[in-house]
């Protein structure tokens, strides 16, 4: 089971602000990293799956980097909207065969109009 | 319908009965997950399968929980003698087929509370 940290674990910023919050996962054994969106009363979300050192992928106003030699992935999110409210999953894939996604907690986002 | 479907959305039940849950993936495909979310904590996952055929049942909390899926596609969820701590959001999801880097499609899963 791998060892899966997102941070912070909830924030809350104002509508229009920009903000970022991290991945971190073990650096060997890495295949792929997932990002969820999971917003109250409805099911995840997928927003992104990652798996080059380097990759960056961007949805509308939502980006993410993926750095695997350290370990560890951002997302971002540019000029927060208030339906951008929700908890934000990473999980990586440690592969060999296993296609088993190791969830973090999760990092809540509210966004206050 | 477009998504994965789940039934029951909500279901209550005595300590020490059977449960089954079921999830219908998206047409096509053949990949299908089950995760479950208990209080506080994060996603689990329990297993999967490709096709019908489930490879990896390490992720089954114990022996009391058991899945199948025929003709490749609706599968369900069997939890026997149920206890307490079985109380959760049990998550399924499907892909195309099985990958690391395949998106995973959730459905909005079954609420399992244990009394």
């Amino acid at each position: 089971i791998l060892n899966v940290e997102q941070s912070p674990q909830s924030l809350h910023v104002q509508e229009g602000d920009s903000t970022n919050f991290t991945c971190s996962f073990p650096s060997s054994n890495f295949y792929a990293l997932h990002w969820y969106r999971w917003e109250t009363a409805k099911s995840p979300e997928a927003l992104f799956v990652m798996t080059l050192n380097g990759d960056e992928k961007k949805k509308g106003r939502i980006s993410a980097t993926l750095n695997t030699k350290e370990g560890y992935s951002y997302l971002y999110i540019k000029g927060s909207q208030p339906e951008d409210s929700a908890t934000y999953l990473c999980a990586p894939d440690s592969g060999a065969g296993s296609y088993q996604l190791t969830f973090g907690k999760g990092t809540k986002l509210s966004v206050i109009p | 319908g477009a998504g994965v479907s789940q039934s029951p959305s909500n279901k209550v039940t005595e300590k020490g009965k059977d449960v089954e849950l079921r999830c219908d993936p998206i047409s096509g495909h053949t990949a299908l997950y089950w995760y479950r979310q208990s209080l506080g904590q994060g996603l689990e996952f329990l297993i999967y399968f490709q096709g019908n055929s489930a490879p990896d049942k390490s992720g089954l909390p114990s022996d009391r929980f058991s899945a199948e899926r025929t003709g490749g596609s609706v599968s369900t969820l069997t939890i026997q003698r149920t206890q307490q701590e079985d109380s959760a959001v049990y998550l399924c999801a499907s892909s195309w087929t099985v990958g690391s880097n395949q998106p995973q499609h959730f459905g909005d899963g079954t609420r399992l509370s244990i009394l």
